[in-house]
């Protein structure tokens, strides 16, 4: 089946610094999500994104479905950004989301 | 719109008890599923379900049942639990199965089986 690979798996950032969140894909996938997970372990959506690009405030993310990539940028991070953020692709052949294992993200103040 | 509910929040079971997480949504989706949540890791499909009176299994569906008699609701039954099944459970519905199918994940049930 197909495989969801992210990177980096960890981050430290300090406030007000930008990042690149990767998800790589072994398959062609119909649809794609980013979400953040929170401290409290609640699911975020933060974009459906099957190709190209998206913006929401300081996040935005690109996926570029032919070369089995997707990337989630965050600017400017805050303290409330922590957390885990993972990418989940769907093969509508498969019925299935799979998901990657995630980048622990931590903010400093 | 309630969205996504699940219930309980928490629940403590004894190695072999049987038990079934509730999952429901108001948003008349097609597409629902269960995953499981271990500590330091991302979601695995337990089951999933396209419609009402269909499901099918996902990557890790040993020791879990499911049904789907409305399109409202899709419980997840646990027939004997173990050990290892001690975990966070997310149940999530989508519009369709097909394109257009963007998640949404009710708030987890943390499970642990003594």
């Amino acid at each position: 089946g197909i495989q969801v690979e992210q990177s980096p798996p960890d981050l430290i950032l300090q406030e007000g610094a930008n990042s690149t969140l990767r998800c790589n894909f072994s398959d062609s996938v119909n649809n794609l999500q980013w979400f953040h997970q929170n401290p409290w372990g609640q699911l975020i959506n933060l974009f459906y994104i099957p190709s190209g690009t998206k913006q929401n405030g300081r996040l935005s993310a690109t996926t570029v479905a032919t070369e089995r990539y997707s990337l989630l940028y965050i600017s400017s991070s805050q303290t409330t950004d922590s957390g885990v953020y993972f990418c989940a692709a769907f093969t509508s052949g498969t019925y299935k989301y799979i998901f990657g294992t995630g980048t622990r993200l931590k903010v400093l103040a | 719109n309630a969205g996504v509910t699940q219930t309980p929040k928490f629940q403590v079971l004894k190695t072999g008890q049987s038990m079934t997480l509730q999952c429901a949504q108001d948003m008349n989706h097609e597409y629902m599923s269960w995953y499981r949540q271990d500590p330091g890791m991302g979601l695995r499909l337990i089951h999933y379900s396209v419609g009402a009176g269909i499901t099918d299994q996902g990557e890790v569906p040993n020791g879990y049942n499911v049904s789907r008699s409305t399109t409202e609701d899709f419980p997840l039954r646990l027939l004997s639990a173990a050990p290892s099944q001690t975990s966070v459970y997310f149940c999530a519905s989508s519009r369709t199965s097909g394109p257009n199918n963007e998640q949404f994940f009710g708030p987890g049930t943390r499970l642990t089986v003594l």
